[in-house]
């Protein structure tokens, strides 16, 4: 089992401030997916990053793959309550069992 | 498109009681099919995937068991549920291949268990 950790595991900011979400592993992944699921709900997908030092923006998301394509990071400008959730990397490999999810970040954004 | 379905959303269930979680995939063909489970809003762990009909893979070593009787038909079972089977069920489907190569996963919106 390939471990990903995420930090922070709970962060509860304030409307219109900006935070960052690490996803860590000391494997290499050859792509690198982020989820955010609300309560009660299964995780939807956010984006996919699979080349290493790839940057890609979802409005005031932005999110980046490591050049060693061993880590990631979810930065997010003026947060909004719609953002609130729980938000899951997961590092891909090869077969169809190939996804190994995060541990979590679990982002209350208060209005 | 492609939509999936999972039911019974809510279970209360006593130990040692039977287990049935049904997952349905409708427009697509052939999909893989996976069983997670979810602790306490934390990340997923894999429980059972399935490339194929009546093609099974545990990951865990656990008191619970799959099936795929159809192709787009994936069914989480248990004879006697333990204390420990609580938790939230995830049924998800990929496609073999998708266009960047990743394993895309589309969730259902889950199973809740409560064994008491």
């Amino acid at each position: 089992t390939q471990l990903l950790e995420q930090s922070p595991q709970f962060l509860s900011i304030q409307e219109g401030e900006n935070l960052t979400v690490y996803c860590n592993s000391s494997s290499v992944f050859s792509s690198l997916q982020w989820y955010r699921q609300e309560p009660g709900e299964g995780p939807v997908l956010l984006v996919t990053v699979v080349t290493g030092g790839e940057v890609k923006k979802l409005k005031r998301l932005t999110f980046q793959f490591g050049d060693a394509r061993k880590d990631s990071s979810l930065h997010i400008t003026a947060a909004q309550p719609g953002d609130t959730g729980l938000y899951l990397c997961a590092g891909g490999g090869t077969g169809a069992n190939n996804l190994f999810f995060g541990t979590g970040t679990r982002l209350t954004v208060i209005p | 498109s492609q939509t999936i379905h999972q039911w019974p959303a809510t279970l209360v269930q006593p130990v040692g009681s039977p287990l049935s979680l049904e997952c349905t995939v409708e427009g697509t063909s052939n999909p893989n099919l996976y069983w997670y489970r979810q602790a306490a809003g934390r990340g997923l762990q894999l429980l059972f995937y399935s490339v194929g009909i009546g093609q099974i893979s545990s990951e865990v070593p656990q008191n619970l068991s799959a099936s795929r009787p159809q192709d787009r038909q994936f069914i989480l079972s248990s004879k006697k549920l333990l204390l420990s089977d609580s938790g939230f069920y995830l049924c998800a489907w990929s496609a073999l291949r998708t266009n960047s190569g990743a394993n895309v996963l589309t969730f259902g919106a889950g199973s809740r268990l409560t064994v008491l």
